[in-house]
């Protein structure tokens, strides 16, 4: 069984910075795209990157653009999205997912973004 | 605002059959398949429909998806109460080149 566990959320700063880790198990991890959506309090699902299964192409949502990088370490099957210059609207709970059409989601890892 | 338009609420009665739509455009939904979530707030979103009409293993047939030029919608037939909750449409989009989702429909079973 597929399972996707996220960690490295918590309450920080404006203008801090976290990292987010995903670790995978169970899943042929170095053959998919994975991904990472969050969810706003009280907001839909939004989708903030993704990168492929060598780790050579990443896109980001413009809101994230030059604060975010999305890596991937397929040796041990671990995803992670560094996140700088956080701001308050960065509050959310952090989803990674995996497969070609988001097939599979981990639980998610709150962040909060306060002083 | 969401690129992907979908209805805020939807419901329906155990047994009926419900739809909800997601309206898009010729960079997203008219390019590219479509997908489609089920969420309860707090859990971990799954994989209903990909590829605009296809079942991942596991899912009751009960769920089907459709595309025609930029909409889509996802049907469910023979509603139950363990169907109530968040469903999201999604897919790629050129001019944004990124993932985009629909903002979401609240399905309430009554």
């Amino acid at each position: 069984e597929v399972q996707l566990v996220e960690s490295g959320g918590g309450l920080v700063q404006p203008g801090g910075s976290l990292r987010l880790s995903c670790a995978d198990s169970g899943f042929t991890f170095s053959s998919h795209w994975m991904y990472w959506v969050r969810q706003a309090p009280g907001k839909g699902l939004e989708w903030v990157a993704n990168i492929n299964q060598d780790g050579s192409e990443k896109y980001y949502v413009d809101s994230v653009k030059g604060r975010f990088t999305i890596s991937r370490d397929n040796a041990k099957n671990s995803l992670y999205l560094q996140m700088n210059i956080l701001r308050a609207e960065d509050t959310a709970v952090y989803y990674c997912a995996g497969g070609n059409a988001m097939d599979y989601w981990g639980q998610g890892t709150p962040v909060t973004v306060s002083s | 605002q969401s690129v992907l338009t979908q209805p805020p609420s939807a419901s329906g009665t155990p047994g009926q059959r419900v739809t909800i739509s997601c309206s898009g455009s010729s960079s997203n939904i008219g390019s590219y398949n479509v997908s489609w979530y089920q969420h309860l707030p707090g859990t971990a979103p799954k994989l209903l429909i990909y590829s605009d009409n296809q079942r991942p293993s596991g899912v009751p047939d009960r769920f089907s998806g459709s595309k025609s030029g930029t909409s889509a919608s996802l049907a469910i037939s023979g509603l139950q109460s363990e169907d109530e909750a968040d469903y999201y449409c999604a897919t790629w989009d050129d001019s944004l080149n990124g993932w985009v989702f629909g903002g979401g429909t609240k399905l309430t079973v009554l």
